[in-house]
């Protein structure tokens, strides 16, 4: 059974800039969500993703956009980025089936620094 | 709006002593709550999952316990080793299907 896994591993990008990260989920798992998490601090929900729509979303701006595909893969799109979005983003999945509350399995996290 | 507070920040203890360490939490509607454990720039562990109905988790040396109605979790590790050392973080899922992190307790286990 493989983990989730996310890409790419570390990034740089110039304020202003966009950027695309990568989550596969863990397999069988449907539910996909995002985090950011700023040095120091604990993960912030950014969103989720359940068969393709969002199915929550966090304190964030509408610069930060996700997708999710048919096999439960997701991207985290950030818009004209700020310093401020400089910080580790994790890619968590489960399942989610009514009336079951299920253990969330995070991947290793994309570090991102905005210059 | 549910806050999630983890006291202390920072914990130093020497190898072999048990670890306690604290997770407070403002609504008590809570799916479940989650133990993590991060190293440095890495990505999250669960260590134990307790659903709402639970009172206690338990896995190896690992043991954390719930108690919804006061708003509170404490995860014990039992005799502490250098390898412990990481940061500990703890998560409540609620409605809206998301985690609420605390701020985390970072742990160093001296030789």
């Amino acid at each position: 059974e493989t983990g989730v896994t996310q890409s790419p591993t570390h990034l740089i990008k110039t304020r202003g800039q966009q950027v695309t990260l990568r989550c596969s989920s863990q397999s069988g798992h449907n539910t996909v969500s995002w985090y950011q998490q700023a040095l120091g601090q604990g993960p912030q929900f950014i969103f989720q993703y359940y068969r393709e729509e969002e199915n929550g979303r966090g304190n964030f701006p509408p610069r930060f956009s996700g997708l999710q595909f048919p096999n439960y893969s997701s991207e985290l799109n950030v818009n004209a980025l700020e310093l401020d979005d400089s910080a580790l983003y994790l890619c968590a999945s489960s399942p989610l089936r009514e009336g079951f509350s299920y253990e969330q399995y995070f991947g290793p996290g994309t570090r991102l620094t905005v210059t | 709006k549910q806050e999630v507070t983890q006291i202390p920040a920072a914990l130093s203890v020497p190898e072999g002593e048990n670890l306690v360490l604290n997770c407070s939490f403002t609504d008590s509607a809570i799916y479940n709550l989650q133990w993590f454990r991060q190293d440095p720039g890495k990505g999250l562990t669960s260590l134990l999952l307790i659903q709402s109905s639970q009172r206690e988790q338990t896995s190896g040396r690992l043991n954390a316990s719930l108690d919804k109605s006061s708003g509170r979790s404490t995860l014990y590790i039992a005799a502490s080793q250098p390898g412990d050392s990481a940061t500990y973080l703890c998560a409540v899922k609620a409605a809206g299907n998301k985690l609420t992190f605390g701020g985390g307790t970072r742990v160093l286990v001296k030789p």
